[in-house]
């Protein structure tokens, strides 16, 4: 079952540069899309989410992009920081697709000073 | 902060043996839910609890597997017989409403349980 799928395991990023990550879906049922941070010895945290029926939601230096047609979004933090340093997933659900989150498997953004 | 907290922090038990995890979720939530992350996999939807009976559940949710608010406010997870492939980390989250709403769910930190 690979509904939501990060393609990119790691990734690393300069201290100050944009971090880039993606995440695709294939249930077209899906109607939020909602991204965790998750530190080592932690539970997920919640840091963005985006309806599918909008395209772009920011907050502060978190911004999350939606391609509907493409079935895509991503995550875009700038300035990156050291402490943005955890596991990054992408979670989706839908009122038709189950009262539960589906997660991607997870990208580990490593920012280094 | 309100926070969702979990007990016990790691549980090591024997193949076979029965272990509950407790949760406490966030007071004033409605919705709880159980996930399960197996080292180097993706966190995956055990089951959904609302109003007191079980929502939504899994495949991975079979019968050895409840779940129950035995008071106000915990919320257990039981394994009637556990095997060594139920070694994972096991997560609690609440939230406000249920999912599929675009609502927050807030997890706490996790029971490591190891089987051996």
């Amino acid at each position: 079952d690979q509904q939501v799928k990060q393609n990119s395991p790691s990734l690393s990023v300069q201290e100050g540069r944009i971090s880039i990550l993606n995440c695709d879906y294939t249930n077209s049922m899906f109607d939020y899309f909602l991204w965790y941070k998750k530190y080592p010895a932690e539970g997920p945290t919640f840091l963005i989410s985006i309806s599918s029926i909008k395209d772009k939601n920011e907050d502060g230096r978190f911004t999350v992009f939606l391609n509907k047609s493409a079935k895509h979004l991503s995550l875009h933090i700038v300035p990156s920081q050291p402490g943005d340093s955890a596991v990054y997933f992408c979670a989706a659900e839908g009122f038709n697709a189950g009262n539960m989150l589906t997660f991607g498997g997870g990208t580990r953004l490593m920012v280094k000073p | 902060e309100p926070e969702v907290t979990q007990t016990p922090s790691h549980q090591v038990t024997q193949m076979g043996q029965e272990v509950i995890l407790r949760c406490v979720p966030i007071s004033n939530h409605l919705y709880f839910y159980w996930y399960r992350q197996i080292l180097g996999q993706k966190v995956e939807f055990l089951v959904s609890f609302y109003n007191n009976e079980i929502s939504e559940k899994s495949e991975i949710f079979d019968d050895q597997f409840s779940v129950e608010r035995p008071d106000g406010s915990n919320f257990t997870l039981k394994i009637r017989s556990t095997k060594l492939e139920d070694s994972a980390m096991y997560f609690c989250a609440s939230s406000v409403t249920g999912q599929g709403t675009g609502t927050e769910a807030f997890f706490g930190q996790g029971t490591r349980l190891t089987v051996v």
